[in-house]
C-alpha cells in the first residue's frame, strides 16, 4: 500500500545544531508539503514543493530550508536549530492540483 | 488579514449524540472546504470536502454544511461514537483564482465523547 513516512517519530537536539528531518511517500505525488504544529496555531505551511527540483517558502519559512531531488522526497532542515522550532512537523502529499492532501505520522522535534 | 478560525476549542457530546463543530472563514475567495480529524499522536486524516457552488455534502455519518453569505463552514457528525474523540480542523483554499494558494487550517476543536 502507498504510504507517507516521516522520521524520526521523536527528536531532540540542542540549539544551533543542524537537523534534516526525513519525509518519504510512495504515492507518487508531485505535490509535497511541510507544516507545524503548535498549540494555538494548528497546522502552519513552511515550505512546498510541486515537482522535482521545485520549492517554495510558505508562512513560516525562516529557519527552515528543503530540497527536492526526486518524486518520493522531501526533507526538511534546520539550519541552525532554535527553541522557537519546538513544534510538532507534519509532512503531506497530494496529486497535481489536488487539494486533499495525505499526512504523515508527524515528527515531534524538541530543542533545548 | 486572511483567517480560519474555530468558535469553540472544545467540545464535549454524550456517546450516541449529534455533534456539531462550527468553522469561520474571512476570505471571499476561498471556495473550496475541507475538514481534517487528528487522533491523538497521529497526523490529520481527510473527513470530508466541498466547494463553494454547494450548501450541503454528506458522508458516512458526516455532513459539512456551508453557508457563503456569512462565511461559515460546520460538520456534523451523526450519533457520535468514542472513536470520534479527535481534534478537528477545517482548511480553506482556493482552487479556481489559478493561483498557488495552499490550505490555510483552522486551530482546531477539541471533541470528546463522554460515555
Amino acid at each position: 500500500d502507498a504510504e507517507i513516512t516521516q522520521s524520526p517519530r521523536h527528536k531532540i537536539t540542542e540549539t544551533g545544531r543542524q537537523v534534516t528531518l526525513a519525509c518519504h511517500q510512495t504515492w507518487n505525488h508531485n505535490n509535497m508539503f511541510w507544516y507545524r504544529q503548535d498549540l494555538g496555531h494548528g497546522l502552519r505551511l513552511i515550505h512546498y514543493s510541486y515537482g522535482v527540483h521545485d520549492t517554495n517558502k510558505g508562512e513560516v519559512s525562516d529557519g527552515y530550508s528543503v530540497s527536492r531531488s526526486n518524486t518520493e522526497d522531501l526533507p526538511l532542515t534546520l539550519e541552525s536549530a532554535a527553541s522557537s522550532q519546538t513544534s510538532v512537523y507534519f509532512c503531506a502529499s497530494s496529486r497535481t492540483g489536488e487539494r486533499r492532501y495525505t499526512f504523515g505520522s508527524g515528527t515531534r522535534l524538541t530543542v533545548v | 488579514g486572511e483567517s480560519v478560525g474555530l468558535h469553540l476549542p472544545t467540545l464535549s457530546v454524550q456517546e450516541g449524540d449529534n455533534s456539531i463543530i462550527n468553522c469561520a472563514y474571512s476570505n471571499s475567495a476561498s471556495d473550496y472546504f475541507i475538514w481534517y480529524k487528528q487522533e491523538s499522536g497521529k497526523g490529520p486524516q481527510f473527513i470530508i470536502d466541498i466547494r463553494s457552488n454547494m450548501d450541503k455534502r454528506q458522508g458516512q455519518r458526516v455532513t459539512v454544511l456551508l453557508n457563503k453569505t456569512v462565511k461559515h463552514l460546520s460538520l456534523q457528525i451523526a450519533a457520535t461514537q468514542p472513536g470520534d474523540s479527535a481534534v478537528y480542523f477545517c482548511a480553506e483554499t482556493s482552487i479556481s483564482s489559478g493561483s498557488a494558494r495552499q490550505l490555510t487550517f483552522g486551530s482546531g476543536t477539541q471533541l470528546t465523547v463522554l460515555p
